[in-house]
């Protein structure tokens, strides 16, 4: 059965700080693995990798894919209050863009 | 703007009413969609797989004659919740893709069963 774990399952940190969020996957057929915020609604899209060693920037937020470590890591660095929402890694296993997502980090950034 | 389009955003019925949920794809089209379900503090679990034109492919523990999956078109499918309850109050999400890229994610629709 395929498994995508995140931890930690939640944070609080204050304002400015940086944080690491981390994804650990075992899966049968790995083909990408996304990472999404989600605050009120549904998910929105933050990242896809698909190569080890090549961080994804955007803003205050990078991550990386680790294949042989079956990992990734999001960094949010000078966090802000907006920043606030869970955090899903999910893994593509193919056959249609399946995916499995993880358990989710509930990020809480106070002023 | 949004790719994929889910209504209504939030239904209240009374126990043994029936539900549906639309998911539309806006500007691509979808041969497949996939339904999950996300109880409060939980991650997406998925729910099915919609495919367009044929059945839809459950997955294990999710009951396919209480959840009634339709992808009647390229651009619409939908979600029925049959004779629904209130242990299915839930937030169910639809979400489609196109070949690499990934997956958008509709707004979602909140379920209370009273």
């Amino acid at each position: 059965e395929d498994k995508v774990v995140q931890s930690p399952l939640s944070l609080v940190v204050h304002e400015g700080d940086t944080v690491t969020l981390n994804c650990s996957y075992e899966v049968t057929n790995f083909r990408s693995l996304l990472w999404y915020k989600q605050e009120k609604k549904a998910p929105t899209f933050l990242f896809m990798l698909t190569s080890s060693g090549i961080e994804k920037k955007s803003g205050r937020l990078s991550s990386i894919l680790d294949k042989k470590e079956l990992s990734s890591i999001l960094n949010i660095t000078a966090t802000q209050t907006g920043d606030s929402a869970i955090y899903l890694c999910a893994v593509d296993t193919g056959g249609y863009q399946k995916v499995t997502f993880g358990t989710g980090t509930k990020l809480q950034v106070i002023p | 703007g949004a790719v994929v389009s889910q209504h209504p955003s939030r239904v209240i019925c009374k126990s043994g009413t029936s539900v549906k949920i639309e998911c539309r794809s806006l500007d691509f089209q979808a041969t497949t969609m996939f339904w999950y379900r996300q109880f409060p503090k939980q991650s997406l679990m998925l729910m099915a797989t919609s495919n367009e034109g044929s059945k839809a492919t459950y997955e294990q523990g999710v009951e396919k004659d209480k959840f009634l999956i339709n992808h009647a078109s390229l651009t619409l499918s939908t979600l029925t919740v049959t004779s629904a309850h209130p242990e299915d109050s839930s937030f169910y999400i639809c979400s489609s893709g196109t070949g690499s890229q990934p997956q958008h994610f509709g707004d979602g629709t909140r379920l209370s069963i009273l």
